[in-house]
C-alpha cells in the first residue's frame, strides 16, 4: 500500500530537548516537504528537498533541521532553539519538485502533533 | 509576496443546500491552483489542480473553477460527509517555487 507514513502520531517535548519526527514514503517520489500548521493559519513551509543529499530552507526554517540521506526518508528535528514548537507537522512528497506541474502535486502524510510538556 | 485568501472562514450549510467557497490569489505568474480537503487531525487530501483561467474540474458533488484572480469550489447538494476544511494553494513556478496556502474554509453540513 503506497503512501507517506509519519511517526509518531503524537509527540511531547520537554524544554531544552531536541525531538525528531519521522517521514517515510514508498511512492518513489523525488521531492519531499515539511510543513507546520497552526490553528487559524495556512500551512507554512519549513524545509524541502528536491533530491537526495540536498535540501533548502522554507519560510520558517529557524529552529529546525533536516536530512535527506535516502530517497524514501526525510526526518525533521525540532531543536531546543525552536521556542514555540507546539503545532501539527505535515510531511508531503511529489514526483518532482520542478518540471511539469502535474508532477508537482504534493501528497500528504497523516501528520504528527507536537506538544510541549 | 504571494498571497492566497480564502473566504468565508467557516460555512454552515443544510444538507442539500448548494454553495461556493472562494479562493482569491495574488501570485506572480500563476502556474497552478490546488484544492485539498482536510479532515480534523489528518493530512490534506488532494482534490484538484487547475492550470489556466477558464478551466473547470469536477468530482462527485464538487466542481472547481479558475479565473485570473480567484478560484471557486462549488458544492452541489452537499451531504454531512462533505464536512471538512478545504484548502487552496497557489503555485508560481520557477526554480525555487513553492505552494502558498490559504488558511482554509471549514465547512459544516447539517443533516
Amino acid at each position: 500500500d503506497g503512501g507517506i507514513t509519519q511517526s509518531p502520531k503524537y509527540l511531547f517535548r520537554k524544554e531544552g530537548q531536541n525531538v525528531t519526527l519521522s517521514c517515510e514514503q514508498n511512492l518513489n517520489h523525488d521531492a519531499m516537504y515539511w510543513y507546520r500548521q497552526d490553528p487559524g493559519q495556512g500551512l507554512r513551509l519549513i524545509y524541502y528537498s528536491q533530491i537526495v543529499n540536498d535540501f533548502q530552507k522554507g519560510d520558517i526554517a529557524e529552529g529546525y533541521s533536516v536530512s535527506r540521506e535516502k530517497k524514501e526518508s526525510f526526518p525533521l528535528t525540532v531543536t531546543s532553539a525552536q521556542k514555540n514548537p507546539t503545532a501539527f507537522y505535515l510531511c508531503a512528497s511529489s514526483i518532482s519538485g520542478r518540471a511539469q506541474l502535474s508532477k508537482n502535486i504534493q501528497y500528504f502524510g497523516a501528520g504528527t502533533r507536537l506538544s510541549v510538556l | 509576496e504571494d498571497q492566497v485568501t480564502q473566504s468565508p472562514e467557516a460555512l454552515r450549510l443544510q444538507e442539500g443546500e448548494s454553495s461556493s467557497l472562494n479562493c482569491s490569489y495574488t501570485v506572480s505568474g500563476l502556474r497552478g491552483l490546488f484544492w485539498y480537503r482536510q479532515d480534523p487531525g489528518k493530512g490534506p487530501e488532494f482534490l484538484f489542480t487547475l492550470y489556466s483561467a477558464g478551466e473547470e474540474k469536477e468530482k462527485e458533488r464538487l466542481k472547481a473553477t479558475l479565473t485570473k484572480k480567484e478560484s471557486f469550489l462549488h458544492i452541489t447538494a452537499p451531504k454531512p460527509e462533505d464536512s471538512a476544511t478545504y484548502l487552496c494553494a497557489a503555485y508560481s513556478g520557477g526554480a525555487n517555487s513553492k505552494l502558498t496556502f490559504g488558511k482554509g474554509i471549514t465547512l459544516s453540513v447539517r443533516p
